[in-house]
């Protein structure tokens, strides 16, 4: 069956750096990759979107890559706040719906 | 602009109870997702509607879920009878367009117990 998997262990970084959260998929090919970021309590919220034949996009301190080769997409945070921890959940479209990975906890440590 | 809506914010209840969920999308938006978040399973798409008609009903786990859309500005996610196992925080959201580009809009979701 179709799956967007995501490392379920969180993932640790001190302030200042670059957070990369990894995102694979397996069993279909997507059109496109959407990437939200969640915060306890609250509902996902929309980050960036990347079509299958854009190979970066760019938004601030966010990139995101597509890979179609590898299966994968890549999910950069540059210059990492404390602000930037939150769970990153990315999502596979699979016409006209989309199949969630089960997310990555951010921790960015001052 | 108001977000996507949704009330209760919480419910706790009985097993064998019916539990009604309910949910405003952004004015504007032809299509309403309802999903449902568990540690185990994570973020998993019961339904969707398009212009208020339900488009995919694959995801809902059986007969005791049921969803409707009356008109464009509101819809409810009915179970009946609720089950400890389906405790859960369901969320709902709205986007406009051709979906697979369009970014979905989420309310801050219903945490339902059922006991």
């Amino acid at each position: 069956s179709q799956k967007i998997e995501q490392n379920s262990e969180a993932l640790n970084i001190q302030e200042g750096k670059t957070a990369t959260l990894t995102c694979n998929y397996t069993n279909y090919s997507p059109a496109y990759l959407q990437w939200y970021r969640q915060d306890p309590g609250r509902g996902p919220v929309f980050l960036l979107l990347i079509r299958e034949n854009e190979k970066e996009k760019r938004k601030e301190r966010l990139k995101v890559t597509f890979d179609t080769t590898l299966k994968q997409s890549l999910f950069h945070i540059t210059a990492s706040q404390p602000a930037d921890s939150a769970t990153y959940l990315c999502a596979g479209d699979n016409f006209n719906k989309f199949y969630f990975g089960s997310g990555t906890k951010l921790n960015v440590k001052p | 602009d108001a977000g996507v809506i949704q009330s209760p914010r919480h419910e706790v209840t009985e097993m064998g109870q019916e539990v009604t969920l309910r949910c405003k999308p952004i004015s504007g938006h032809d299509y309403l997702f309802w999903y449902r978040q568990t540690m185990m399973r994570g973020l998993e798409l019961l339904i969707y509607f398009n212009n208020n008609v339900p488009i995919d009903d694959s995801g809902m786990p059986e007969d005791r879920f049921s969803a409707k859309m009356p008109n464009a500005s509101f819809s409810t996610l009915k179970i009946q009878p609720s089950e400890p196992r389906d405790s859960a925080v369901y969320f709902c959201a709205s986007s406009s367009g051709q979906n697979s580009n369009q970014p979905q809009h989420f309310g801050d979701g219903t945490r339902l117990s059922i006991l």
